[in-house]
């Protein structure tokens, strides 16, 4: 069984802080690293896909970085928003066998304003 | 506007009955999928499509059945034979089928209620 962590489980922190949350994985058959935010009462939605060691992605004020050896990615919010709240998600793509993403239980951030 | 439509939002079943969620998409996708979320846990993928006419069970399978007769369409029919179907539901669709940088498009989701 293929386990994904995320941490921590929840997060609150202040407009303004700076704030970023872990994604561990198996690193075996790893092909790529999915990353989506998920509004209350939205669709979950795609911020990053990452397939190589030491990648870092950018969009805004998140980005994300991926070790691909030690099984890991970061997720970073630069000057957190209230609507950067959210549950981000992290899901490993494997192959093999497996051939599907596996998704974490995921993050879920609250920004007070 | 270009995207993944569920219907209804919430849905009450009484224990016994089958009931069918709806999945449309506009996207030209190929790839479809359905996932279930439990509280506590991660998406865990039911049933996946990556072509009209072909359809893989994905991890919790048992209980549930689908159809792809159309590539806008992959309805999701859970049956009487699943134990816990209280769950929310979400489906999905990518471009190509099952490519691993392909980022996944989801709907809003269902909310089925069996008591």
């Amino acid at each position: 069984i293929l386990n994904v962590e995320q941490s921590p489980q929840s997060l609150h922190v202040q407009e303004g802080d700076s704030t970023n949350f872990t994604c561990s994985f198996p690193s075996s058959n790893f092909y790529a690293l999915h990353w989506y935010r998920w509004e209350t009462a939205k669709s979950p939605e795609a911020l990053f896909v990452m397939t190589l060691n030491g990648d870092e992605k950018k969009k805004g004020r998140i980005s994300a970085t991926l070790n691909t050896k030690e099984g890991y990615s970061y997720l970073y919010i630069k000057g957190s928003q209230p609507e950067d709240s959210a549950t981000y998600l992290c899901a490993p793509y494997y192959g093999g066998a497996t051939n599907k993403l596996i998704f974490g239980t995921g993050t879920l951030l609250a920004v007070q304003p | 506007d270009g995207g993944i439509t569920q219907s209804p939002k919430y849905l009450f079943r009484k224990e016994g009955q089958n009931v069918t969620l709806s999945c449309e998409q506009n996207l030209n996708h190929d790839a479809m999928y359905w996932y279930r979320q439990d509280p506590g846990q991660g998406l865990r993928l039911i049933y996946y499509s990556q072509i009209v006419n072909d359809f893989q069970k994905g991890d919790i399978a048992e209980g549930y059945s689908v159809s792809r007769e159309k590539k806008e369409s992959f309805p999701l029919t859970v049956t009487s034979a699943q134990k816990n179907p209280t769950a929310f539901y979400l489906c999905a669709s990518s471009d190509s089928p099952r490519g691993p940088s392909d980022e996944q498009y989801f709907g809003p989701g269902t909310r089925l209620t069996v008591t």
